[in-house]
């Protein structure tokens, strides 16, 4: 089992780009996460999927859409870049525990 | 509103000796509660959970981690620290429902 996979692992936009966040789980896993984590304020939840078809606003999900396109894959999509997206992007999925993807580096600059 | 705390950004500690990183949280209702730790560059991994029955839980590499309900923390512990048990300590909570709320992080610093 790969667990939860995410792409790519590291970006550099310029402001007002916009990307897609790639993750994908094999753990058959109902609920899906969005975290960004930032220094000194530890994740923040940005969108969640509790189940295929239904997604959610997190703590902070200003500039931020999510699709969630079937029950392995949930991406995340930055239609205009700030430099205050600067961040490291974590996936997690869910059954009691979560698990977590090896995140995704991104600077706006 | 749920939070979670954990009051010290750093913990140093020297190698064989005993650790504990601290974590306090405020929901209602009976919580599940959760360590994760991350090394550099990684995600985070799971060490152990709290859900229901004894206080005292053990999880991955020799961690544990006690229960208090009345005053509302979930420790992390360990008898003897390893240089290689310095990495980031996430508490969390899970009031009900498919949320955690996460606190800040420690930073755990084990040195010779």
């Amino acid at each position: 089992n790969a667990g939860v996979t995410q792409t790519p692992k590291f970006q550099v936009l310029k402001t007002g780009q916009s990307m897609t966040l790639q993750c994908a789980q094999d753990m058959n896993h109902n609920s899906m996460y969005w975290y960004r984590q930032d220094p000194g304020m530890g994740l923040r939840l940005i969108y969640y999927s509790a189940s295929e078809g239904t997604t959610d606003k997190g703590e902070v999900p200003n500039g931020y859409n999510v699709s969630r396109l079937n029950k392995r894959e949930f991406s995340l999509r930055l239609e205009s870049a700030a430099p205050s997206q600067t961040s490291v992007y974590f996936c997690a999925s869910m059954e009691y525990e979560q698990y977590f993807g090896p995140g995704t580096r991104l600077t706006v600059t | 509103a749920q939070s979670v705390a954990q009051p010290e950004d750093q913990v140093n500690v020297a190698e064989g000796n005993p650790l504990t990183v601290k974590c306090t949280y405020s929901v209602s209702g009976n919580p599940y509660l959760f360590w994760y730790v991350q090394y550099p560059n990684r995600g985070l991994q799971f060490l152990l959970k709290y859900i229901t029955g004894d206080n005292l839980v053990k999880g991955s590499y020799g961690f544990e981690a006690e229960f208090n309900k009345s005053q509302t923390s979930f420790h992390l512990k360990k008898p003897s620290a390893l240089v290689s048990d310095s990495a980031l300590y996430f508490c969390a909570v899970r009031p009900q429902g498919n949320k955690l709320t996460f606190g800040t992080g420690t930073q755990l610093k084990v040195e010779l």
